[in-house]
This record gives C-alpha cells, structure tokens and sequence, in this order.
C-alpha cells in the first residue's frame, strides 16, 4: 500500500457544484495532515492544515477518519478559480518536517 | 515580504553536465527542503536542513547529488555529472516550524518557492 493515495481524477464538474477528494495514508501514528493546491506549473500552496477531526474554511472543509485513516476534502460552490490539483499531505510519523505528497487529484471546474 | 526564490527558472543542460540549482529562503525561517517533482514519481522530498545542518538526505537519489548549505540565506543543490532521467521540476521550500503543528497552518507551513524546470537532454 503507498503511503498516501489520492484519486487522480480528473474531476470535472460545473460552476456552484459540490465536490469531495479523498485520500488515504498507510500511517496510523500521523498526528497532523494537509492539504496543498497546486495549479498548472505552479508551486504547492498551503490550502489547509487538518489536525482533530476536521477544519473548516469558508467553502473548503476537511475531514480526517482516523479508524480508516483517510482525510477528505470538500469543495462547495466550486469557482473557476478552483481548477488545479490538490494535494494530500502527510508527515512521517516522528518527523513532522518530513512530509510525504499524495499524487494529487486534478480538479477542472467548467461554466 | 519576498517570498522562497529559486534560480535559474530554466535550465536545459546535456547529458554529463554539471547543474547548480540556488535557493534563498524566507528571512527567518530556520527550515529549507529541496523536493524534485516528476509525473512518474510525484513531489518527492530530497534532503531538508535545519540551522544550516543537513537533517536527512535519505531521499537523495544517488551520489550524483549534493546540496549545501553554507548561510541561512543560500542553499544549493548540484547534480554532477546529469542524466536525461534528472529532467524534474526541483522545489526549493523554507518553513519557520519546530516540529509542532498549528491547525491554521501557521508558523509550521512550508512555503515553496517557483521550482527549477531541469531538462537534461
């Protein structure tokens, strides 16, 4: 089993759709996770931090299954601007600097 | 503030060539992460420093590669000789964390600076 696993995608879906990623880790001891956008020949930007079961920021929500170790992330009135490749993110276990990067699922919001 | 800034953006060498990729970190941040991303392979974390020290390099992929970092404010990756399998794009990232996680993703965020596109032909 990899160590993180996300769909690829790609998901297409309308403007104002609501659309969820998941992603699941080998891990049990992983304390803290992440969410990281990416967009087209971009770097990875911070999107959000996920510690106890869940976080929430204004149209994105994430939740974290520790009993089935996965995390979530939901995307509610998707914009155009939503359109890029998140990334799951999980520490080594012991080693919070070392972070291991899911493959990313691509998100294509259309009009 | 000026963000992680890496040089060259583009770098187009030939096989046996020796490349040198720059960093210079977020002022202050005491965490710098070399990452190499492939389609094949993803965001894969090379060798992270901490003050200044290498803290692990197990992800180094070969002797061919080294990296340095002699100030706070520098670090370099070098490949020597390159191979065509080298092509990535190589992020250079700098965090101010110590090892505690901030659910607003605060001082522990790794911030990442624009990546070196490599082609070695």
């Amino acid at each position: 089993r990899k160590e993180v696993e996300q769909d690829p995608g790609p998901f297409n879906v309308p403007e104002g759709a609501t659309v969820a990623f998941n992603c699941t880790y080998s891990n049990s001891a992983s304390q803290s996770f992440f969410w990281y956008r990416q967009d087209c020949r971009k770097e990875p930007k911070l999107l959000m931090s996920v510690y106890s079961s869940g976080n929430e920021d204004g149209r994105f929500t994430a939740q974290l299954n520790r009993a089935s170790q996965y995390i979530s992330l939901l995307i509610r009135d998707s914009k155009l601007s939503d359109s890029a490749t998140y990334l799951c993110v999980v520490p080594i276990s012991g080693g919070y600097n070392k972070l291991i990067f899911g493959a990313g699922t691509r998100l294509a919001v259309h009009p | 503030d000026a963000g992680v800034i890496q040089s060259p953006r583009h770098e187009v060498t030939e096989m046996g060539q020796e490349v040198t990729l720059r960093c210079k970190p977020i002022s202050g941040h005491d965490y710098l992460f070399w990452y190499r991303q492939t389609m094949m392979r993803g965001l894969e974390l090379l060798i992270y420093f901490n003050n200044n020290v290498p803290i692990d390099d197990s992800g180094m992929p070969e002797d061919r590669f080294s990296a340095k970092m002699p100030n706070a404010s520098f670090s370099t990756l070098k490949i020597q000789p390159s191979e065509p399998r080298d092509s990535a794009v190589y992020f250079c990232a700098s965090s101010d964390g110590m090892g505690r996680f901030t659910s607003g993703g605060g001082r522990d965020t790794q911030y990442f600076g624009p990546g070196t596109r490599l082609t070695v032909l």
